[in-house]
């Protein structure tokens, strides 16, 4: 079945980094756009970052720009997600989810994971 | 950035009642590029609602979305048992992607 399953999170000191990444099955992952979404404990959601197919076109939001870099690998059907000097305010549970309609970033997301924990602690 | 505010934060309704939740956005929203999420506790969010109306794979008749430019609605005819979480609205027509802060929809 379609499916995505995320991996990589975990506690981390403030200035750390981790390497979220994205596994892909039950669809072909090279035609849809990806995302990642997290939600902090209690809270809401906010969108983190967005990538084309190809990898040609990413989107940052503000709060990560300069610190996160988004990355896929369609011929592993992965997605990953570098974040380098983690804040308190970056942990959250991180969500990859995929593009309804495949090759549009302005679509809703219609296949999430489950999460992976993000804890930035000292 | 546009701004989502749904109401109410809180809805106390009884099984077999009509929800009527509400979106607001602070700009209107291009092309009706609105959607609507379920989330119960420990769970990822689901799809139920996108383009404003219509209705994801999977999802019940019972639920139907309405609205555009800037005011948008979910509405729930009758409540089944699993119907209880929380709602988040999602605008994609600008980025940055936002979301609603939810509404959630708990048992009287």
């Amino acid at each position: 079945q379609v499916q995505l399953v995320e991996s990589g999170g975990g506690l981390v000191k403030p200035g750390g980094s981790l390497r979220l990444s994205c596994a892909a099955s039950g669809f072909t992952f090279s035609d849809y756009y990806m995302s990642w979404i997290r939600q902090a404990p209690g809270k809401g959601l906010e969108w983190v970052s967005s990538i084309s197919t190809s990898s040609s076109t990413i989107y940052y939001a503000d709060s990560v720009k300069g610190r996160f870099t988004l990355s896929r690998d369609n011929a592993k059907n992965s997605l990953y997600l570098q974040m380098n000097s983690l804040r308190a305010e970056d942990t959250a549970v991180f969500y990859c989810a995929r593009a309804r309609a495949g090759r549009m970033f302005y679509d809703a997301f219609d296949i999430w994971g489950q999460g992976t924990m993000v804890s930035v602690s000292s | 950035e546009i701004v989502l505010t749904q109401s109410p934060g809180t809805l106390s309704l009884s099984p077999g009642e009509r929800a009527t939740l509400s979106c607001r956005a602070s700009q209107s929203v291009s092309s009706s590029y609105l959607a609507w999420y379920q989330q119960k506790p420990a769970q990822a969010p689901r799809l139920l609602i996108y383009g404003a109306s219509s209705r994801a794979t999977g999802i019940p008749d019972r639920f139907s979305g309405s609205g555009s430019g800037t005011d948008f609605t979910l509405t729930i005819s009758r409540l089944e048992p699993e119907d209880f979480a929380v709602y988040y609205c999602h605008q994609y027509g600008s980025s940055p992607w936002t979301f609603g802060q939810g509404t959630k929809v708990e048992i009287k």
